[in-house]
Parts: C-alpha cells; sequence; structure tokens
C-alpha cells in the first residue's frame, strides 16, 4: 500500500535551514503530488506547498516564498523540503502529503501522508 | 487567496447525536472541497473529497455536501471513537488552504 516516511525530529537554531525528506513507496512516484503542511503546537494545519514529482514544478505559498524549496530525487523516490533562516515561530510538526492527480472530475485530496517531523527552533 | 472559515470552533454532543460542521469559502470553489479528522497526536486523515465523496473505508455515518461557497459535513449518529478536531480545505487553486478546525467532543 502506498506509503509516506519521513526523517526524523530535528532542533534548530534561529537562522538555520532545515532539510525534511520524505520516502514514497508502495504506487508510482511520479502519479500523484506531494504538499508539504505543517502544524505549529496547538494549532491548526498550514498548507506549505507543493511538488509534482513528473515535472518537478512547485507553487510555495506565499509567507514562505524566497525561505521554502521542494525537490525530488526520482531514483530514490523522495521529495525534500527545505526551510531556511529558521525562527521561533517555525516551531511544528512537518507532513508531507500525496494529492494523486486528477483524471478528469476525479480529483481528490491529500489521501496519504507522512507520520510527521517535528521540528524545534531554540537557542 | 481564498479563505476558508469553518464553525463552530468547537462542539460537544452527546453519542448518538447528529452533528453539524459548517465550512464556508470567501468565493466560489465548485466542489473542490475536503475533510479531515485529526485526533490529537494523530496525522491528519483524509475523509471526504469532492464535497460529499466518502474515502474507502470511512463509516457511512460521515457525509459531505454543499458547492460553491458553502459546505457541511455530518456524523449522523456520533461515536466515541469520532472525538476529534475536523478541518475543510479546498483544492480549486493554489494556494490551498485550510479552516481553522472544529474540535468535536463527545459530553
Amino acid at each position: 500500500q502506498a506509503q509516506l516516511v519521513q526523517s526524523g525530529a530535528e532542533v534548530k537554531e534561529p537562522g538555520a535551514s532545515l532539510k525534511v525528506s520524505c520516502k514514497a513507496s508502495g504506487y508510482k512516484f511520479r502519479d500523484a503530488d506531494i504538499h508539504w503542511v505543517r502544524q505549529g503546537p496547538g494549532q491548526g494545519l498550514e498548507w506549505m506547498g507543493t511538488i509534482n514529482p513528473s515535472s518537478t514544478g512547485t507553487y510555495y505559498a506565499q509567507r514562505f516564498q524566497g525561505r521554502v524549496t521542494m525537490t525530488r530525487d526520482s531514483s530514490t523516490g523522495t521529495v525534500y523540503m527545505e526551510l531556511t533562516s529558521l525562527r521561533f515561530e517555525d516551531t511544528a510538526v512537518y507532513y508531507c502529503a500525496r494529492r494523486p492527480h486528477c483524471s478528469g472530475d476525479s480529483c481528490f485530496g491529500m489521501d496519504v501522508w507522512g507520520q510527521g517531523t517535528t521540528v524545534i527552533v531554540s537557542s | 487567496d481564498i479563505q476558508m472559515t469553518q464553525s463552530p470552533s468547537t462542539l460537544s454532543a452527546s453519542v448518538g447525536d447528529r452533528v453539524t460542521i459548517t465550512c464556508r469559502a470567501s468565493q466560489s470553489i465548485s466542489s473542490w472541497l475536503a475533510w479531515y479528522q485529526q485526533k490529537p497526536g494523530k496525522v491528519p486523515k483524509l475523509l471526504i473529497s469532492l464535497a460529499s465523496t466518502l474515502q474507502a473505508g470511512v463509516p457511512s455515518r460521515f457525509g459531505g455536501s454543499g458547492s460553491g461557497t458553502e459546505f457541511t459535513l455530518t456524523i449522523s449518529s456520533l461515536q466515541p471513537d469520532d472525538s476529534a478536531t475536523y478541518y475543510c480545505q479546498h483544492y480549486k487553486s493554489y494556494p490551498w488552504t485550510f479552516g481553522q478546525g472544529t474540535k468535536v467532543e463527545i459530553k
């Protein structure tokens, strides 16, 4: 079955960079976009952006523009999310999630999620 | 950006009650809406896509309706396992956005 496995928890200092990996398995890597969603402590879900592993096209939420980069390695079926210039408010659980490519009107939500990566930004 | 607003923020209901959560979009999103359930410390789970299409394996007591700017998630008979926070999310165009969440508590 389709699965996304993320890298482990991280503790970073303000100003540092973060790179989280998300390894896909159980489905054709190119058949689904990967999205990144984060959740601060006690907060709701926040969509960060997406990458299409087939075209490498990306779209980032405006509030992360200039600080986030999403890339993929097709040879390993892994997507990466890099966030630079970390701030205290970037402390959150970061999730990757799959959204299969749409087929006509068959266009669904994010159906498979990684287990989450806890990131703490602390001095 | 399209804003998603959910109501109520919290609701408390008894086992067996019918529960309704509302989600409003700041502009028309047709039926490009998903609902997720998240239990404390757990990963979000997709319940419904296309406003009303139940994901495989989701109990039939969950239902979604609406189109355009107003949507509802209904739990026809609330069960103890339904205690969770529910989020709506549009996927009409980028950037995607989530509602702020509705926490459902069991009395």
